[in-house]
């Protein structure tokens, strides 16, 4: 079966600092791998995703960035955090369905970040 | 960009049925998915219906879909203390080759005991 992890569960951070989130799934390969953003009261905010290996698309321009260094895990970086990337960090995956595809995307437990 | 809305709050008594709505704009969307998200952790999907149904039924659960509208709700049966959680409503455009979901805001259901 499928799991998902992310590390760390919880961060405290500050303002200034660099940053390292990572995720990692296991049980499937060549998945499409999705970081999202969970601030207080803005829902889910879709922030990078990822068809491949070395292929990453960004939907929201800002001061964080992602890679994909092997096929199962996704790292989301920042060289200087801003009090406003706190927030609750959610990896997810899917399956690299082709079109008309039941795209159910599989969500890991999230990091919590605060920065200060 | 497309976009799904949701009410932000819903309360019930426990034993009540509760509905939790939402309407998208998207009128490409092929599939529409209703997400939980217990504290402090991630999403887990709870149902999904394709955009050719107009309701899913699974246990407690039911789903209606009104296409011409464009509004989803979801129809939990029995609310149970257990149920409080935030519902997110998503849909995709699989048809367009796209792999996103979007997501509304979610509805945070609170049930009083």
């Amino acid at each position: 079966s499928q799991t998902i992890h992310q590390w760390p569960a919880t961060l405290v951070q500050p303002v200034g600092s660099p940053l390292s989130l990572e995720c990692t799934v296991e049980g499937t390969s060549n998945p499409n791998l999705y970081w999202y953003r969970q601030a207080a009261g803005r829902g889910l905010q879709l922030l990078f995703y990822s068809v491949g290996i070395g292929q990453i698309s960004s939907e929201v321009p800002q001061n964080l960035s992602a890679s994909r260094p092997q096929d199962r895990q996704f790292i989301l970086s920042s060289k200087k955090l801003l009090l406003s990337d706190s927030g609750f960090y959610l990896c997810a995956w899917s399956e690299s369905g082709g079109l008309g595809a039941y795209n159910e995307q599989f969500f890991g437990p999230g990091t919590r970040l605060t920065v200060l | 960009g497309e976009d799904v809305e949701q009410s932000l709050f819903l309360s019930v008594r426990e034993g009540d049925s509760s509905v939790i709505n939402c309407t998208y704009t998207d009128s490409s969307s092929t599939y529409l998915y209703w997400y939980k998200q217990e504290p402090g952790a991630g999403l887990q999907l709870l149902t999904y219906i394709f955009s050719n149904m107009d309701m899913k039924q699974d246990q407690r659960l039911t789903v209606l879909l009104n296409k011409k509208d464009k509004h989803l709700s979801l129809r939990i049966a029995d609310t149970q203390t257990g149920d409080s959680a935030i519902y997110f409503c998503a849909e995709t455009d699989s048809g367009a080759g796209s792999y996103q979901l979007t997501f509304g805001k979610g509805t945070k259901l609170s049930v009083i005991p």
